[in-house]
């Protein structure tokens, strides 16, 4: 019964397009991210989503937006899709980060390929 | 500001031996949390250890250990007798809220068994 799963696990586009990449966790955390790994494997912060508050990482343009329907899903739409917009995308959620953050639990990842 | 440094960006050993990974982390907050995360060739990242910055304790897990060092601001991790399916991407990560309130990430250690 996987904890957090992520949908499509790979995804081929255009420049131009927009896409979405969606997330769900049955865990029962109540906070969300989305984490960007680049072509070096660099790991980065780019939302975090708690109780419908959303703190955005200063360096992520506003081409992308999370969306969360309810506790258990933050998805990812990605608008105009730029060729360095290809890295792989990962989903995570963790306890609540005002308290002690327990491990963040992390999806397994959408490699997102922009041509 | 924080940040997490792995100075190693890539070990190779040959199976047995011992190998121990690297991490610096810089913080202002007087509380934190520290992070080690293994990313094998699957792609998936797989929580091993996470620890307060009130806990110095070291902590040993089968062949995995791990010295934390205030003084230094260290949390190496040691494997002993490594084998194979060690080999994988090491990232420590730190977290101390603000900002976006995800994990920091160091640029991970490339660590490759040799059989």
């Amino acid at each position: 019964d996987t904890a957090v799963s992520q949908t499509p696990k790979y995804l081929v586009t255009q420049m131009g397009n927009d896409k979405s990449i969606k997330c769900e966790q049955n865990l029962g955390h109540d906070t969300m991210y989305w984490y960007k790994q680049d072509s070096k494997k660099f790991l980065k912060i780019m939302f975090s989503y708690n109780n419908k508050e959303l703190i955005i990482n200063e360096t992520v343009p506003n081409r992308f937006s999370p969306k969360s329907p309810d506790k258990a899903h933050l998805n990812l739409h990605i608008n105009s899709l730029e060729l360095g917009d290809s890295a792989v995308y990962f989903c995570a959620s963790s306890q609540s980060p005002g308290a002690a953050p327990t491990e963040a639990f992390f999806g397994q990842g959408t490699r997102l390929t922009v041509v | 500001a924080q940040k997490v440094t792995q100075a190693q960006t890539e070990i190779s050993v040959v199976e047995k031996e011992d190998v121990t990974l690297d991490c610096v982390y810089e913080t202002r907050d007087t509380t934190y949390y520290l992070f080690w995360y293994k990313q094998p060739p699957s792609g998936e990242l797989v929580f091993l250890i996470r620890r307060n910055s009130f806990d110095e304790q070291n902590e040993i897990s089968g062949r995995y250990s791990w010295n934390f060092q205030k003084s230094t601001s260290s949390f190496n991790f040691t494997i002993t007798a490594s084998q194979v399916v060690d080999s994988a991407v090491y990232f420590c990560a730190l977290y101390s809220g603000g900002g976006a309130d995800g994990l920091t990430f160091g640029k991970g250690t490339h660590l490759i068994i040799q059989p």
